[in-house]
């Protein structure tokens, strides 16, 4: 497959604390996407970085790129317990569809 | 803030029924597709759909599987024979340029097939 995994699988913090994932693929690609998804709801967009990207923020995200290892990782600062969830990676390799990773359970302890 | 519509948020049919999902992409979107989350796993492309035709789709869109854009705004899903691993979560979403901007997701409808 294209796409390999994230991890770390699961990920319990305390409130207020870092949270970092991490994601890996095979081939090269275009973008790549992080959604994060709240239990059984929708997926929300949170950020897109392209090939030619090595960092991109926004508010308490970081997301940075390294095309060279093929992975990506999420940063969350001053992580609130709001931010509980599942995040995931999605892999554009140049045509149209997303290719998922297995996500990162996120917990932030109160 | 612009954003894709699904009905129905939750469908229960026994097998062998066919099942419609509806969507509504964002309007200015050019690129419709529909992923499927069964529960517990990752997220799955099924298709993608421009211009009003396919333009890409995976192994598990068999012939028991179709989409339409029956009108300008909607974007539908059908299964002809709902079995019982059809169960999961479907997710339609929609992005500018073809796999280049962001794809939005709507919230999604979970399909329970008994």
């Amino acid at each position: 497959s294209q796409q390999g995994e994230e991890d770390p699988q699961a990920l319990s913090i305390q409130e207020g604390e870092n949270a970092t994932m991490n994601c890996s693929y095979k081939t090269s690609i275009n973008n790549l996407q992080w959604y994060r998804q709240n239990s059984g709801r929708g997926l929300v967009h949170l950020i897109l970085i392209r090939s030619n990207e090595r960092e991109k923020h926004s508010g308490r995200l970081r997301v940075t790129l390294d095309t060279s290892k093929k992975s990506s990782s999420l940063l969350i600062t001053a992580s609130r317990a709001a931010d509980t969830a599942s995040y995931f990676c999605a892999s554009n390799f140049g045509n149209e569809k997303l290719t998922f990773g297995t996500g990162t359970r996120l917990t932030i302890i109160p | 803030e612009p954003e894709v519509t699904q009905t129905p948020s939750h469908q229960v049919t026994q097998m062998g029924q066919e099942v419609i999902l509806r969507c509504v992409p964002i309007s200015n979107h050019l690129y419709f597709y529909w992923y499927r989350q069964i529960l517990g796993q990752k997220v799955e492309f099924l298709v993608s759909f421009y211009n009003n035709e396919i333009s890409e789709k995976s192994e598990i869109f068999d012939d028991q599987f179709s989409v339409e854009r029956p009108d300008g705004s909607n974007f539908t899903l059908k299964i002809r024979s709902t079995k019982l691993e059809d169960s999961a979560m479907y997710f339609c979403a929609s992005d500018e340029l073809r796999g280049s901007t962001e794809a939005f997701f709507g919230q999604g409808t979970r399909l329970t097939v008994v």
